[in-house]
């Protein structure tokens, strides 16, 4: 059964397109989150919300809109997609209190725009 | 503002011979650290965290970390590696928000 889930797993689209991602955990955790991943493997944070409400948005481009209908969802819409917003998109989750504090992510999304 | 250094790009290493991955870190507030590896294609997997208590940390795998706060410093070993290690692996601390502040990642190459 598996933690954190995304789909799709691969996204190939040509620019200017609109697309989404989703993402879903069972785990219960009440804070998730989305990170990019570059060409180069580099790890950084976007987004973050902790039961529906953002706390994090690190300087990301407006196209870039997410959504959570509720604590297990995280969804990340794109639009007006350009060259470099291909990478690899994980969602990843935690319970922001309590002592625990680390982030089980999910299997990542790879974004190709063309 | 939190930050992570990994000092190696990548580190090749023959089969069952020891490994250490090293991380430094700067953090102004209480420090609570990560080590994450990633296979090919695939999300990241915890290996092993810090959050207080005993310096020496054991995690999956056979792996271990020791947390040094005067050399700021959260490194990672294995005593005898294997192939099935070969991966790249990520230290991580927290930072505000509960959100991961990343290293550029280490890759391991472990060679028969």
């Amino acid at each position: 059964d598996t933690a954190v889930s995304q789909t799709p797993k691969y996204l190939v689209t040509q620019m200017g397109n609109d697309k989404s991602i989703k993402c879903e955990q069972n785990l219960g955790h009440d804070t998730m989150y989305w990170y990019k991943q570059d060409s180069k493997k580099f790890l950084k944070i976007m987004f973050s919300y902790n039961n529906k409400e953002l706390i994090i948005n690190e300087t990301v481009p407006n196209r870039f809109s997410p959504k959570s209908p509720d604590k297990a969802h995280l969804n990340l819409h794109i639009n007006s997609l350009e060259l470099g917003d291909s990478a690899v998109y994980f969602c990843a989750s935690s319970q922001a209190y309590g002592g625990a504090y680390e982030q089980y992510f999910g299997p990542g999304t790879r974004l190709t725009v063309t | 503002a939190q930050s992570v250094t990994q000092l190696d790009s990548q580190v090749p290493v023959f089969e069952e011979a020891p490994v250490e991955l090293r991380c430094n870190y700067s953090s102004s507030v209480s420090v609570y650290l990560f080590w994450y590896v990633q296979y090919p294609n695939q999300g990241l997997q915890l290996l092993l965290k810090y959050l207080s208590g005993s310096t020496l940390v054991k995690g999956i795998n056979g792996f271990e970390a020791e947390f040094n706060k005067s050399q700021t410093s959260f490194h990672l070993r294995k005593p005898s590696v294997h192939i099935s290690d070969t991966a790249e692996y990520f230290c991580a601390v927290r930072s505000y928000g509960n959100k991961l502040v990343f290293g550029a990642g280490t890759i391991l190459r472990v060679k028969s």
